[in-house]
């Protein structure tokens, strides 16, 4: 089974802090994304890579950035954390950047719940 | 963007319960998937499922897209069912963007 890994459950953060969400997947599929989610709100997609070093911006990009070194690894970065950051981040990754299909559909990692105070 | 709407947003079933949550969304879909989180947040992908009926054990989905919907049928429903229900869908030409439901939460008591 295809494993996506996020290296923190639980992270506690200051305002204007920087934070590194890391994201691993071990299948080496191509697509890799970053939603957040929030109560009443849903997943919403922060960013999504097609392959190292590449890079598109979801629905709400605003205040993050990624990276995208290593076609297994996929960050997530807050240059400078913010109260309205706090959510619940989760990386997802698929086969591949084709549409998607019974084969082709996204694996979640366990989430990570970031609290910014 | 396409609007997607879910059913009912909370729902509490004693074991042994069927269940039917309903997904409504605004536009044509060629790709619409369901998804279960568990309490400690997992989500898995349960069906992909732009058009007809599947069935996988005691869940079963259809998704009938001329008429923008989708329903999910959980039967003889047990505790481990419980957790949240999203469902997922996206356009021609979305590529890799999924607009997700907001969820139907489904509790399932002994």
């Amino acid at each position: 089974d295809v494993k996506v890994t996020q290296s923190s459950r639980y992270l506690v953060k200051r305002t204007g802090e920087k934070v590194f969400l890391e994201c691993v997947q071990d299948m080496d599929h191509e697509n890799m994304f970053w939603y957040r989610q929030d109560p009443g709100l849903g997943l919403r997609l922060i960013y999504f890579s097609y392959d190292v070093k590449m890079k598109e911006k979801g629905d709400i990009p605003e205040g993050y950035s990624v990276s995208r070194e290593k076609k297994e690894r996929f960050s997530l970065i807050l240059e400078s954390a913010s109260t309205n950051q706090t959510s619940m981040y989760l990386c997802a990754s698929r086969p591949d950047r084709g549409e998607f299909s019974g084969a082709n559909v996204l694996t979640f990692g366990a989430g990570s719940r970031l609290t910014v105070l | 963007g396409i609007q997607v709407e879910q059913s009912p947003p909370d729902l509490i079933l004693q074991e042994g319960a069927n269940s039917t949550l309903r997904c409504n969304f605004s536009d044509s879909v060629n790709n619409l998937q369901w998804f279960h989180q568990n309490p400690w947040g997992q989500l898995i992908n349960l069906f992909y499922i732009p058009s007809g009926t599947k069935q996988n054990g005691r869940l079963s989905a259809t998704t009938v897209a001329t008429e923008r919907y989708s329903l999910l049928y959980i039967s003889s429903s047990q505790t481990t069912d419980s957790g949240v229900y999203f469902c997922a869908v996206g356009g021609a030409g979305t590529a890799s963007k999924l607009t997700f439901g907001t969820g139907t939460r489904l509790q399932v008591t002994l």
